[in-house]
């Protein structure tokens, strides 16, 4: 099944103590994003990856690294949590970046940092 | 930033079309609408796109206005599995080679049955 993967699906961890959330598609996509959820401001785009060793930031950026050594992996890195991350976070991929082309979504990351 | 508009919140009966508006009047000629809904719970989830209105599947259709500055996503025949948030988004040119979907708010669909 073709899927976008996202692990942990809760976390709740305290500020400063690095973390990653691991994010994976089996659909050999080119493009992979990481959006954060907040209510009342919708999703933010933080970093992206066009594709292997290729990334650049979103909208929100600060606080967080990504790395794309693989085609099917994107992980997201939190290097000193805080509190202002708790958030709820979506990975997604396409085939390529562009307008045609239509994301798929993760289930979603529930990140609580306190 | 090319921006959509969109209804906070609509209901539906079941069974019958819904139309969800949405209004885009700075978009440019080479911007896509795309659709995407989010069920509670869950990561949105693509519904369709297009540039003019000759797209379809058997869950919805994008009615796009001629000027492109507005469309509405038809979805056929609303269930309940249908209740979700819809969001209308310009995936646009961003510079520098990049291209982005930028949410809004979306609409909160309700279906009552």
């Amino acid at each position: 099944e073709a899927q976008v993967t996202q692990n942990p699906r809760y976390l709740i961890t305290v500020t400063g103590k690095k973390l990653t959330v691991t994010c994976s598609q089996n659909m050999n996509h080119e493009y992979m994003s990481w959006y954060r959820q907040d209510p009342g401001l919708g999703l933010r785009q933080i970093y992206y990856s066009m594709n292997v060793e290729v990334t650049d930031k979103g909208d929100v950026p600060e606080g967080y690294k990504v790395s794309r050594k693989e085609k099917r992996n994107f992980p997201l890195i939190l290097e000193s949590p805080s509190p202002n991350q708790t958030s709820l976070y979506f990975c997604a991929s396409s085939f390529r970046q562009g307008a045609p082309y239509e994301q798929y979504f993760g289930p979603g990351t529930r990140l609580t940092v306190t | 930033d090319a921006k959509t508009t969109q209804p906070n919140s609509m209901e539906s009966n079941e069974e019958e079309p819904v139309h969800l508006p949405c209004n885009h009047s700075t978009i440019s000629g080479t911007d896509y609408i795309h659709w995407y809904r989010q069920l509670p719970s869950q990561g949105p989830e693509y519904v369709i796109h297009g540039l003019t209105s000759n797209v379809n599947n058997r869950m919805a259709s994008p009615a796009i206005a001629e000027d492109r500055k507005s469309s509405t996503l038809i979805l056929h025949r609303a269930t309940l599995r249908d209740a979700a948030v819809y969001y209308c988004i310009l995936h646009a040119y961003s510079g520098a080679g990049s291209y982005q979907l930028t949410f809004g708010k979306g609409t909160k669909l309700s279906v009552i049955p």
